[in-house]
């Protein structure tokens, strides 16, 4: 079974940063990209970032580029997500999904994780 | 970029098939995989539909994926229909670029 627990969200100010974890299971990790997708309350989905299964290729929303990074830990079986200069618009919860393929193309997902949420406030 | 236009709201009654549809406004709706996704309230989203018309494991035949070249839109059917399957579903493609459009999401209501 795909299992996708993400963790490290929590309240932060404006300005600061926080990194999101993604820990995977029950699939061949390092044989699939994967993405970050967020949500705000209330709204549809947005895509975040996406990242190859070698992280030979990263990919981001123009609305996170130059602050945000992505990276994973083939050997952990781990997705992350670097945040910086976060924004009040960044709060949302933010989700690990599990890619189609090895590449960020195709751009979709087949396995959600249950999020983790993220506030920024003062 | 494109536009994924979707109806805001479809409601049917248990047992009966329910057809969600999602237009591209520009470009072919064949030229990049077509994703729908499911999110019940207070629930993370699952994927029902990828590739146009697959089904990730667990998901039931009753749901089925496909596009239409001619009206460029794709479709998400629901047939069977029961009270579980309430919820808001979004189709998702992307450009070339691997730049993700959601649609605005429809509201299925089984009364």
């Amino acid at each position: 079974e795909v299992q996708l627990v993400e963790s490290g969200g929590g309240l932060v100010q404006p300005g600061r940063s926080l990194r999101l974890s993604c820990a995977a299971s029950g699939f061949n990790f390092d044989g699939y990209a994967m993405h970050w997708v967020r949500q705000a309350q209330g709204k549809g989905p947005e895509w975040v970032s996406s990242i190859s299964w070698d992280s030979g290729s990263v990919g981001y929303a123009d609305s996170v580029k130059g602050r945000f990074i992505i990276s994973r830990d083939n050997a952990k079986n781990s997705l992350y997500l670097e945040m910086n200069s976060l924004r009040p618009e960044d709060m949302a919860m933010y989700y690990c999904a599990k890619g189609l393929g090895r590449y960020q193309l195709p751009g979709g997902v087949d396995y959600w994780g249950q999020g983790t949420l993220v506030t920024v406030s003062a | 970029n494109f536009m994924l236009t979707q109806a805001h709201s479809v409601s049917e009654s248990p047992g009966k098939t329910v057809t969600i549809s999602c237009t591209r406004n520009s470009g072919s709706i064949a030229t990049n995989y077509v994703q729908w996704y499911q999110q019940r309230p207070g629930s993370s989203p699952t994927t029902v539909i990828y590739e146009d018309s697959k089904r990730p494991s667990g998901v039931p035949d009753r749901f089925s994926g496909s596009i239409d070249r001619s009206s460029n839109s794709a479709s998400l059917t629901i047939s069977g229909l029961k009270t579980e399957d309430e919820a808001d579903y979004y189709c998702q493609s992307y450009d070339n670029t691997n730049h993700w459009v959601f649609g605005g999401g429809t509201k299925v209501a089984v009364l």
